[in-house]
This record gives C-alpha cells, sequence and structure tokens, in this order.
C-alpha cells in the first residue's frame, strides 16, 4: 500500500520559515513526479508546487514563487516544501500526493498556521 | 490561464442522480484531462475519476465523468446516491506548462 506523511507543520510567526517533508513508502518513489496542494480552512484546494523525477525541473503557483522550494530526495524516498516569508494566507493544511497526472494517494495533511 | 467553475452547492435525494459540472472558461476541455476528487468531512481527497471519465479500482460504478465539448464542461454524474457520497467534489485539470488547477469545489448534500 502507497502510503505519504507529511510533517512539519505548526506554528510560526508572519515573515518566517517552515519546512515541510513528507515520508513515501510502497512506491518506487525515485520513479513519479511529486507534487505540494495546500487547503486554506474552509476553503477548497489550492495547487502549491510540483517535482519532476530527479528535481531538475519545478513548477510552483504565482503566489508563492521566490518564497517556497520543493525538493526531494530520492535516496530516502522523501519530499520537501521549504517555506519562507510565510504570509497569513499561507496558512492551510499541505498535502503531499503522488502525481499521476492525477493525484493519487493522498497524504493525511499538515497543518501551518501563520500568525503572530 | 484558465479557469474551472463549479457550482458551490448542489442537494439531492438518496437514491437519485445527481451530476456536478466543471466549465472551462478558456481553451478547450478536451485539450487537458479532467479528474474529480471527492473530499468527505475531515478527511483527505480521494481520486474518484480520471482522464475525464476513467474509474479507478475501488470506486463504485455509480461514478462517472464526461465532457462536453459545446458547453466546454466536464460533469460528474453519480447515481443511485447514498448518504455517504454527500462530500465535496473537485474538478482538477493542469496546463501545458505542468500547471495545475482546481475548480472552487461543490459541496454535494445527499437529503
Amino acid at each position: 500500500e502507497v502510503q505519504l506523511v507529511e510533517s512539519g507543520g505548526g506554528l510560526v510567526q508572519p515573515g518566517g520559515s517552515l519546512r515541510l517533508s513528507c515520508a513515501a513508502s510502497g512506491m518506487t518513489f525515485k520513479n513519479y513526479w511529486m507534487t505540494w496542494v495546500r487547503q486554506a480552512p474552509g476553503k477548497g484546494l489550492e495547487w502549491v508546487a510540483n517535482i519532476d523525477l530527479d528535481g531538475s525541473e519545478t513548477y510552483y503557483v504565482d503566489s508563492v514563487k521566490g518564497r517556497f522550494t520543493i525538493s526531494r530526495d530520492n535516496a530516502n524516498n522523501s519530499l520537501f516544501l521549504q517555506m519562507s516569508s510565510l504570509r497569513a494566507e499561507d496558512t492551510a493544511v499541505y498535502y503531499c500526493v503522488r502525481d499521476l497526472g492525477w493525484f493519487d494517494p493522498w497524504g493525511q495533511g499538515t497543518l501551518v498556521t501563520v500568525s503572530s | 490561464n484558465f479557469m474551472l467553475t463549479q457550482p458551490h452547492s448542489v442537494s439531492e435525494s438518496p437514491g437519485k442522480t445527481v451530476t456536478i459540472s466543471c466549465t472551462r472558461s478558456s481553451g478547450s476541455i478536451v485539450t487537458n484531462y479532467v479528474q474529480w476528487y471527492q473530499q468527505r468531512p475531515g478527511g483527505s481527497p480521494t481520486i474518484v475519476i480520471f482522464e475525464h471519465r476513467r474509474r479507478p479500482s475501488g470506486v463504485p460504478d455509480r461514478f462517472s465523468g464526461s465532457i462536453d465539448s459545446s458547453s466546454n464542461s466536464a460533469s460528474l454524474t453519480i447515481s443511485g446516491l447514498k448518504p455517504e457520497d454527500g462530500a465535496d467534489y473537485y474538478c482538477q485539470s493542469s496546463d501545458g506548462d505542468n500547471h495545475v488547477l482546481f475548480g472552487g469545489g461543490t459541496k454535494l448534500t445527499v437529503l
């Protein structure tokens, strides 16, 4: 069974930084694009970033460009999201997803709260 | 870029059929595959339809997807509604540059 487990969320002040991690199991991690999707409280889904097989190609939603960096460690089956210059509007549950052209499966998500 | 527009909410009775639309604002709906996700309260999203109309194993055949070029929209149809189908449903597609878009989501209430 494929499992994705996110970690690293928490409370951070505006302007601060946070690094999210996602541990993958049950799949050959290096063979898949990976994606981060977020969901603000009570709101819909928003794509954040995706990364190709070896990390050489990355793509971001405009609102996080220059502030967030997606990366991966294929040797350790891990996906990361380095977030800096955080804003209140970045408050959300962040999901790690395997990208097959569609997203499956989804992790349980990790909550990031940006507040003073 | 384009937007995907869904109705905010729909409701229907158990045993009935409901259709949720997802309209693409520009460019052709057939150009990029459309996916549908179900998110039950408190849960993570799960895929119910991919590549316009394909159904993952484990998803009941009560769920079906289609596209309509004339209205430039995709649709998710759920027949034989059950109370557990009550959830938020999101359509999703991509542009040609590896950017992903989600519709705003539709809250399905099974009365």
